[in-house]
């Protein structure tokens, strides 16, 4: 594709509910990046791909936040017993290279969550 | 302490103005990345910059590796350069396999009236 894409765009979830968050890479992106965005502020670091492996997952605030990328392309992001501290923006990123970079990365749109 | 820290906040500009918006961070970096994000939108990436200085139409960053600063400006502002400016790093010096990952600046939202 053309660029990252994520779906869905907004996501309205009652407090408890589990949802997923769906991301597309840039097709060939080895690394692939999870940040969270709390409204007003800069983004988080929650967690990192490189192809299928999580090498890095210690920005996950909780255990009910999981992450995969089983084949190395398309990630999900897991958000179980869903709370309303969990209302963000949620963005994905790409890009090229292995870690040791740097290398530009490329967000998709985000996920809004909205947790009531 | 964050590692990353930007001002101003907020900045507001009359169109044609020429707007500077400053980086400082606390750590060992290999790259500093500046970062535009609409009101609703996704983000783009400006800049990613190691030395020196870059240059991209009307933007201009640049970085003080010693000095641990890097400053974006924008001449000849423009009401669609009306966005959240952030300030990123890269490339902390350990082992950890994301090296690459970003650590964020809390933006400056520019606001430019014509």
């Amino acid at each position: 594709g053309a660029g990252v894409s994520q779906s869905p765009r907004y996501k309205v979830a009652k407090r408890g509910q589990d949802v997923a968050l769906r991301c597309d890479p840039i097709s060939g992106h080895v690394s692939l990046f999870w940040y969270q965005q709390a409204l007003g502020q800069g983004p988080e670091f929650l967690t990192y791909f490189q192809n299928e492996a999580q090498l890095d997952k210690s920005g996950l605030p909780s255990d009910r936040f999981f992450a995969e990328r089983p084949e190395g392309s398309v990630s999900t992001l897991k958000i179980q017993r869903t709370q309303q501290e969990d209302s963000a923006v949620y963005l994905c990123a790409s890009s090229y290279g292995l870690a040791g970079g740097p290398y530009e990365q490329y967000f998709g749109p985000g996920t809004r969550l909205t947790v009531t | 302490k964050n590692e990353v820290e930007q001002s101003p906040q907020n900045l507001t500009a009359q169109e044609g103005e020429f707007i500077t918006i400053n980086c400082s961070y606390s750590v060992g970096i290999s790259a500093l990345h500046w970062l535009q994000q609409h009101p609703g939108g996704g983000i783009v990436s400006l800049f990613m910059l190691s030395s020196g200085k870059k240059k991209h139409g009307r933007l201009i960053a640049t970085i003080n590796i010693q000095e641990k600063h890097s400053s974006l400006h924008i001449t000849a502002s423009h009401p669609r350069d009306s966005a959240v400016y952030i300030c990123a790093i890269s490339g902390y010096l350990t082992p950890k396999a994301a090296g690459n990952k970003l650590t964020f600046g809390g933006g400056t939202r520019v606001l430019v009236k014509p």
